[in-house]
C-alpha cells in the first residue's frame, strides 16, 4: 500500500458543483494531516490542516478518520479560480538516534479543473 | 518578506554538467527542505536541514549534494547530471517542525538534463 494514495483523478465540474478528494495513508503512526494546493507550474501553499474533529474554512472541508485511514476534502460551491492541484499530506513521526523527528508524505495530487 | 527564493527559474544541462541551485529564506527558518517533483509523481525528498552547519539525506539524496553555511541559504550541487535528474525542483523552509507545521516554498527549478 502506498504511503499516501489519492484519487488519480482528473476531476472536471461545473462552477457550482461540489467536489471531494479521497486521500488514504498507510502509517498508523501518521501525526497530522494536511491538503496543499498546488497551480499549475507553481509552487505549493498550504490550503488547509485536517483535525479530528473535521473542520471547516469557507466553502472548503476536511475530514480525518483515523480507524479508515482516509481523509477527505469538499469542495462546495465551486468557482473557477478552485482549479488546481490538490495535494493530500500526511505527517509522520519517526524515531532515530534518540530521539524523534517528523517527515511529511506528499500524494501525487489530484488535478481538479472547474468549467464556465 | 520575499519569502523563498530560488534561481534560476529554469535550465538546461548536458550530461555531466554540473549546476548549484540557490536557494534562499528570509524568514528566519531553521528548517529547509529540497524536493524535486516529477510529473504525476509527488514530492520526493532529496535533503534537509535543521540548522546551520546541519544537513541530513532525504528520501532520494543520490546524484546530489548540499550545504548550509547560513541559516538563510541552502544550496543544492549537482555534480554530474543525468537525464534522470530532469525535474522541477522545490526548496522549502518551515519554522519548526511539530505536528501541524507548515511548509513554505519557492517558485521553483525546472532543470532538463540532456
Amino acid at each position: 500500500r502506498k504511503e499516501v494514495e489519492q484519487d488519480p483523478g482528473p476531476f472536471n465540474v461545473p462552477e457550482g458543483a461540489t467536489v471531494a478528494f479521497n486521500c488514504t495513508y498507510s502509517n498508523s503512526a501518521s501525526q497530522s494531516f494536511f491538503w496543499y494546493r498546488q497551480d499549475c507550474r507553481k509552487e505549493p501553499k498550504l490550503l488547509m490542516s485536517v483535525y479530528s474533529s473535521g473542520n471547516e474554512d469557507g466553502r472548503f472541508t476536511a475530514q480525518l478518520n483515523r480507524a479508515s485511514q482516509y481523509i477527505s476534502l469538499l469542495i462546495r460551491d465551486s468557482k473557477l479560480s478552485d482549479s488546481a492541484t490538490y495535494l493530500c499530506v500526511v505527517n509522520m513521526i519517526y524515531f532515530e538516534g534518540g530521539g524523534s523527528n517528523y517527515k511529511l508524505t506528499f500524494g501525487k495530487g489530484t488535478l481538479l479543473t472547474v468549467n464556465p | 518578506n520575499a519569502g523563498v527564493t530560488q534561481t534560476p527559474k529554469f535550465r538546461i544541462l548536458k550530461i555531466g554538467q554540473s549546476m548549484t541551485l540557490q536557494c534562499t529564506q528570509d524568514m528566519n527558518h531553521n528548517y529547509m527542505y529540497w524536493y524535486r517533483q516529477d510529473p504525476g509523481m509527488g514530492l520526493k525528498l532529496i535533503y534537509y536541514s535543521v540548522g546551520a552547519g546541519i544537513t541530513d539525506k532525504g528520501e532520494v539524496p543520490n546524484g546530489y549534494n548540499v550545504s548550509r553555511s547560513t541559516t538563510e541559504d541552502f544550496p543544492l550541487r549537482l555534480e554530474l547530471a543525468a537525464p534522470s535528474q530532469t525535474s522541477v525542483y522545490f526548496c522549502a523552509s518551515s519554522y519548526r517542525r511539530d505536528r501541524f507545521y507548515e511548509q513554505y516554498f519557492g517558485p521553483g527549478t525546472r532543470l532538463t538534463v540532456t
